[in-house]
């Protein structure tokens, strides 16, 4: 089955600075990569995802990049604010008619004003 | 709309005890997962319904363990004969359908403590 590796498991920056969190997946076939936010006592909220056959994607202040040869995609937030703070989980899905992600074990990014 | 609720948010029981877990989907949602989230770990799958039917249950940890969705809606997680590492939050997420082009929502838990 896949397996998912999320890194770091804590991230400390300031307003202002830009944040970046690194997973790398096992199964070559995976070729759906969703990220979630959780914030504190909170449910796992969608924020960006990418499909295997895009590089990268943008959303305001996040983007995600995916590197298939090397099987690692990142989460990229800039200009970062205090309400950034949570946990971010990525996942990786591999093909298949339901949609199973693995999560990986989580970053807690703290952004300190 | 109203998003996935789960009931109770809270549950607190001693070992060896049964307990049940509720998730009302977001309506018209045919597809319903169950995860199970341990403290600094990501949601881990248990059981995936689409329908009535239990589409993929492989990720069920041993036998106590048991999901039914008996009219394609409201699912309710069992546990028998609970252990204190069953203790962790349980998610219940919904979407529209199955596959990746369809977002899971997810509700906001119930967490439960095994004595």
């Amino acid at each position: 089955g896949e397996n998912v590796e999320q890194h770091p498991s804590t991230l400390s920056v300031q307003e202002g600075d830009s944040a970046v969190i690194k997973c790398t997946y096992s199964d070559s076939a995976s070729n759906y990569f969703p990220w979630y936010k959780q914030e504190l006592g909170k449910r796992p909220q969608l924020i960006i995802d990418i499909r295997s056959n895009v590089g990268e994607k943008k959303d305001q202040r996040i983007a995600v990049t995916l590197n298939k040869t090397a099987k690692h995609f990142s989460l990229h937030i800039t200009e970062t604010q205090p309400e950034d703070s949570a946990v971010y989980f990525c996942a990786a899905k591999e093909p298949g008619g339901s949609y199973i992600p693995t999560f990986g074990r989580g970053t807690s990014l703290i952004v300190h004003p | 709309g109203a998003g996935v609720s789960q009931t109770p948010s809270n549950k607190v029981t001693e070992k060896g005890k049964y307990v049940e877990l509720r998730c009302d989907p977001i309506s018209g949602h045919t597809a319903l997962y169950w995860y199970r989230q341990s403290l600094g770990q990501g949601p881990e799958f248990l059981i995936y319904f689409q329908g009535t039917g239990a589409a993929d249950d492989s990720g069920l940890p041993n036998d106590r363990f048991f999901a039914v969705r008996p009219e394609g809606s409201v699912s309710t997680l069992k546990i028998q004969r609970t252990e204190r590492g069953d203790s962790a939050v349980y998610l219940c997420a919904s979407s529209l359908a199955e596959g990746a082009n369809y977002e899971q929502y997810f509700g906001p838990g119930t967490r439960l403590t095994v004595t």
